[in-house]
């Protein structure tokens, strides 16, 4: 079936470039997400690609899209302490039916000062 | 800006009994979902529901769930005889739309469940 996987864990410094990996399975997926969870709170979207992109800027965050390979990437730049947080990337197939989102696992990114 | 809320933050409860967990999504969203995560785990689809019925559900959305929107504003995920493997957090999301650019699904803050 549908699989999204990530690493656990991620530590950078403080103003460094953070990049999180994710890859999956399903080649139909139609949109690509990234969400933030900041500890006891909920799924924030960050950031979104379609599948057709292969590439998508939002100010700090840098998204990358290699369909050949399944492969989904989220660069934060100069990242901070506020950024620390787990990081959930999503797979959406949207092809004709209401479409339900298969996430990863989560990354854990650390941020030191 | 608009956000998806969920009503209670915590909730605690003894096995076998019925819980209800409330949502409001966005106020002009047509779609709606719940997942769950249990501790450690990923996040996994439960059920969405569009027109009054239910669109899609997984295999874990079994007879013991039911969904409902008695109103305008809330849309509810029922549990009808809670077990120890349903302590999680509860998520609501909705999207405006089911295709295209308007399916982004915002989500709620969640509900943590621990059943004992």
């Amino acid at each position: 079936g549908e699989d999204v996987e990530q690493s656990l864990f991620l530590s950078v410094r403080e103003g460094d470039s953070s990049v999180i990996n994710c890859t999956y399975t399903d080649s139909s997926s139609t949109y690509l997400y990234w969400y933030k969870q900041e500890p006891g709170a909920g799924l924030q979207l960050l950031t979104y690609i379609f599948s057709n992109m292969d590439m998508k800027q939002d100010q700090r965050l840098t998204v990358l899209l290699n369909k050949k390979d399944k492969h989904l990437s989220l660069r934060i730049a100069d990242t901070q302490t506020g950024d620390s947080a787990i990081y959930f990337c999503a797979e959406g197939n949207y092809g004709g039916s209401q479409g339900n989102l298969i996430f990863g696992k989560g990354t854990k990114l650390s941020v030191k000062p | 800006e608009p956000e998806v809320t969920q009503t209670p933050s915590h909730q605690v409860t003894q096995m076998g009994q019925e819980v209800i967990l409330r949502c409001v999504p966005i106020s002009n969203h047509l779609y709606f979902y719940w997942y769950r995560q249990i501790l450690g785990q990923k996040v996994e689809f439960l059920v969405s529901f569009y027109n009054n019925e239910i669109s899609e559900k997984s295999e874990i959305f079994d007879d013991q769930f039911s969904v409902e929107r008695p109103d305008g504003s809330n849309f509810t995920l029922k549990i009808r005889s809670t077990k120890l493997e349903d302590s999680a957090m509860y998520f609501c999301a909705s999207s405006e739309a089911g295709q295209g650019f308007q399916e982004t699904q915002y989500f709620g803050p969640g509900t943590r469940l621990l059943v004992l």
